[in-house]
């Protein structure tokens, strides 16, 4: 499976835009990109996935370039609660999902 | 209705005991995960069932030993608890697009 690259943490202003990039150079044609988020001391949490094209749900977007290299996922207004570490996994299937360090974003009043 | 559930919640015991944690889902899937996140917050996946059958074993010592009595429920059977086993472990279900978490039992050994 390819390996992602997330920058460690990130604010974000409540009420802005959160943009959480993660790079995944070395994906397969074949392989899905996946986020979860984890808020404190709960389990992990499914938000979105996508193969080529862009994704909404009513959690977040997900903008994946062009060349797939890289992606974005965007949480249009963000609250206090979604102070959370943030993980991209890339994924031929949708199971045995294997979390990275992720990104720790931090949502300021 | 909880989707997966875990129990005990909170587990602290001695070194050299014996402890299970128990999870059951009501999601009707077959594939069910046990993860471990230590205390520097990595999440690793430990084990994985599909139908009862083990699909991954990932290097983890002999001590630990699941059980899927069926594929609603995966228990965690650790034997002669060490220090280093003490961490959070969360079981998980897949419907094979996305993993649904229970909420985590946080483990101390004492």
């Amino acid at each position: 499976d390819a390996k992602t690259t997330q920058p460690t943490s990130m604010d974000c202003a409540e009420g802005r835009a959160a943009n959480l990039p993660c790079n995944h150079s070395t994906i397969s044609g074949n392989e899905y990109v996946y986020w979860y988020r984890q808020i404190h001391s709960q389990g992990p949490q499914y938000i979105i996935h996508g193969l080529k094209n862009n994704e909404t749900n009513e959690m977040a977007s997900l903008i994946i370039t062009e060349d797939r290299k890289s992606s974005t996922l965007i949480l249009p207004h963000a609250t206090l609660r979604d102070t959370a570490v943030y993980y991209c996994i890339v994924r031929v299937r949708g199971y045995d999902m294997r979390f990275g360090a992720g990104t720790r974003l931090t949502v300021k009043p | 209705d909880t989707a997966v559930s875990q129990t005990p919640k909170y587990l602290v015991t001695q070194m050299g005991n014996d402890k299970s944690i128990k999870c059951e889902q009501n999601l009707g899937h077959d594939t069910m995960y046990w993860y471990k996140q230590d205390s520097k917050k990595f999440l690793k996946i430990m084990f994985s069932y599909n139908n009862k059958e083990l699909i991954i074993n990932e290097t983890v010592p002999n001590r630990f030993s699941p059980k899927s009595p069926d594929k609603a429920h995966l228990n965690l059977h650790i034997n002669s608890l060490e220090l280093g086993d003490s961490a959070v472990y969360f079981c998980a279900s897949s419907d094979h697009e996305k993993l649904f978490f229970g909420s985590g039992t946080q483990l101390s050994v004492l």
